[in-house]
């Protein structure tokens, strides 16, 4: 089992829509969780960050953690095509991961299109 | 504030050669940690320098290599390239104290 899953989609939604985008995760040393987007050609750029469990939100989009059950999220409202990209989840454990406590673990990426 | 930067951007090699690829990370930060990228593996952690010292290191073959300079930068090195080393590798920096890590554009190697 892979530390962090992360289902890759495409998910293709109408312009407007909700886009609800997940993560699941086997390490429970893992505090530490940020979405990034990732154009195409493109490196990764920072969407959210959150420590523990908890909803974070910042304009459009919103990151939630449920520790208990392993499971990360992002929402993001109003898509629009400008936010056609792909959206990695990212892990680390922090002070929890003894020698590794800023070692991103990432998901695989979930490839998003938003139709206009 | 500037971002992270890499060069070069696209780098094309054959089997055997080796490669040198350079980072800069966002002025202040001391921490920079390289990443390699592929289609089938997604993003993987090579390494982690902090202030000239590699702090942890990831589950790459002893030809990948890395080190820093006193001002932060780093360069990454892969001796006797192999077809699978063909990757998007990324640098990411962070400050002291911080989790968040901030990447560059990414050098596109190719091994023919």
């Amino acid at each position: 089992q892979k530390e962090v899953e992360q289902d890759p989609g495409p998910l293709s939604v109408p312009e407007g829509a909700i886009v609800s985008l997940n993560c699941t995760y086997s390490n429970s040393a893992f505090q530490y969780f940020m979405w990034y987007r990732q154009y195409s050609r493109k490196g990764p750029e920072l969407l959210m960050y959150t420590y523990s469990s908890g909803n974070k939100e910042d304009g459009r989009f919103t990151a939630q953690v449920d520790k208990s059950s392993k499971y990360i999220s992002l929402f993001i409202r109003d898509s629009q095509p400008s936010d056609s990209a792909t959206y990695l989840c990212a892990m680390s454990a922090g002070e929890l991961g003894g020698g590794s406590n800023y070692k991103l673990t990432f998901g695989k990426g979930t490839l998003l299109t938003v139709n206009p | 504030k500037a971002g992270v930067t890499q060069t070069p951007r696209y780098l094309i090699k054959t089997r055997g050669q080796q490669v040198t690829l350079s980072c800069s990370p966002i002025s202040g930060h001391r921490s920079v940690s390289w990443y390699q990228q592929t289609p089938g593996q997604g993003l993987q952690f090579l390494f982690e320098y902090f202030s000239e010292t590699q702090r942890n290191k990831g589950n790459f073959p002893g030809r990948f290599s890395g080190r820093q300079f006193s001002n932060s930068r780093s360069e990454m090195n892969v001796s006797t390239l192999e077809l699978g080393d063909s990757a998007l590798y990324l640098c990411a920096s962070r400050s002291t104290g911080g989790y968040e890590q901030f990447f560059g554009p990414g050098t596109r190697l190719t091994v023919l």
